[in-house]
Parts: structure tokens; sequence; C-alpha cells
């Protein structure tokens, strides 16, 4: 089966630095993606790393260690509206996704 | 691009009553997922269409669960009958066959069961 682990929640002040970690356990692992979603709102695509390394887009970036089936997702430059559920996934087996329980990030000013 | 769109947006039925929610996925997507979430189970995928074929149910929670693709852009998803647990939100997503990492969700169904 596929479990992953990610703290249930972050605080952060305005113009931080946080990290959310993700760890995963699952057989026919393709990648691992990130999405956020506000309250009330709909997961929307964040980013994806299907090889070790570091991914970088804007303030977002997201890293990847498939040795330690290991990812993290580091937001930047904290601004209020960061304020979301952050939800790790594994893609399995390259069709669906099966997502974490999700990191409720409070960024305050 | 219109999205993936759902309906209704919010239901509220009793106890015993058949649901039925509604998807249409992006044109040209030729996966769709539906996916139910909750505060205690998370965002748990329920099933998904390739094709417009049934290809993993396993995350139906039961028998009184139904989901059908006729077309490639319709999907339903049928609770009969309904129970207070099974009150959540209920999203649709879609991708195409070449981007396994990128789906697309629809704003979701939040259904209350009373």
């Amino acid at each position: 089966g596929q479990s992953l682990e990610q703290p249930s929640e972050v605080t952060a002040v305005e113009g931080a630095i946080v990290q959310i970690n993700c760890t995963y356990q699952t057989s026919g692992f393709y990648g691992l993606s990130w999405y956020q979603q506000h309250d009330g709102g709909a997961p929307t695509f964040l980013s994806y790393n299907a090889l070790d390394g570091l991914e970088e887009t804007g303030r977002f970036s997201s890293f990847l260690s498939r040795s330690d089936s290991y990812g993290y997702l580091l937001l930047q430059e904290l601004q209020m509206k960061d304020s979301a559920s952050y939800f790790c996934a594994v893609n399995q087996a390259g069709t669906a996704l099966i997502f974490g329980k999700g990191t409720t990030l409070s960024v305050s000013s | 691009d219109a999205g993936v769109i759902q309906s209704p947006r919010h239901e509220v039925t009793e106890m015993g009553q058949e649901v039925t929610l509604r998807c249409k996925p992006i044109s040209g997507h030729d996966y769709l997922f539906w996916y139910r979430q909750t505060m205690m189970r998370g965002l748990e995928l329920l099933i998904y269409f390739n094709n417009n074929v049934p290809i993993d149910d396993s995350g139906m929670p039961e028998d009184r669960f139904s989901a059908k693709m006729p077309n490639a852009s319709f999907s339903t998803l049928k609770i009969q009958p309904s129970e207070p647990r099974d009150s959540a939100v209920y999203f649709c997503a879609s991708r195409t066959s070449g981007n396994t990492d990128t789906q697309y969700f629809g704003p979701g169904t939040r259904l209350t069961v009373l």
C-alpha cells in the first residue's frame, strides 16, 4: 500500500522561509507532487519531482531524495496569501495521485 | 478553457436519499478522477477512468457508491442510499495521458447528509 507523512500544521511570519517535509512509502513510485489548497477551494498543482534534486518555481522550491523516500516543499518570502493547506502526493504507477493528509500553513504579519 | 466543471456545488439531502454528483472534465483530457475530502481522512481517491473506462475503483467505500462515464465529457458519482457519514467535499479531477503529475481539480461538491 501507500502512505505519506507530513506535519499537520506549520506557522510562520511574513517574509520568512518555511519547509514542509514529506516522507512516503509506496510501490511503483514515479514522482512526488505538491498541491496547494486554499480554504474552500480546490487543490491546485505547485510542483513535481521525478528525479533527485531541487526544482525551483519562483518563491517555491521542491526537493526529492528517492533513496530516502523523502521530499520537501520550500516556501520563501512568505506572504499572507500563502496561508493554505499543502499536500504532497505520490504518482502511483504513472496513473493516479495518492495524497498525504496535508499541512496547514498559517502565515501571520 | 473552462476548467473542470462540477455540479451541484452544494447538496443537502436526508439520509436514505439518492445523490448524484456530476463532472465535466477539461476537453481533451483522457483521465478522470473522483476524490472525497474529509477532515479525518484527507483527500481519498475513490475511482478513476481512462478513456471512459473505469480502471481502479478500489477506493469506492462500499456498494452504495457507483460511478459512470458514458462519454468523454461527462461523469457521475452516485450514492444510494446516502448516509450522514458520506458528508464530505467530492472533487473531480482530470488530466491528459501525457502529463502524469498534473491533475486539474474542479471546484468540488460539498455534500451534507442529514
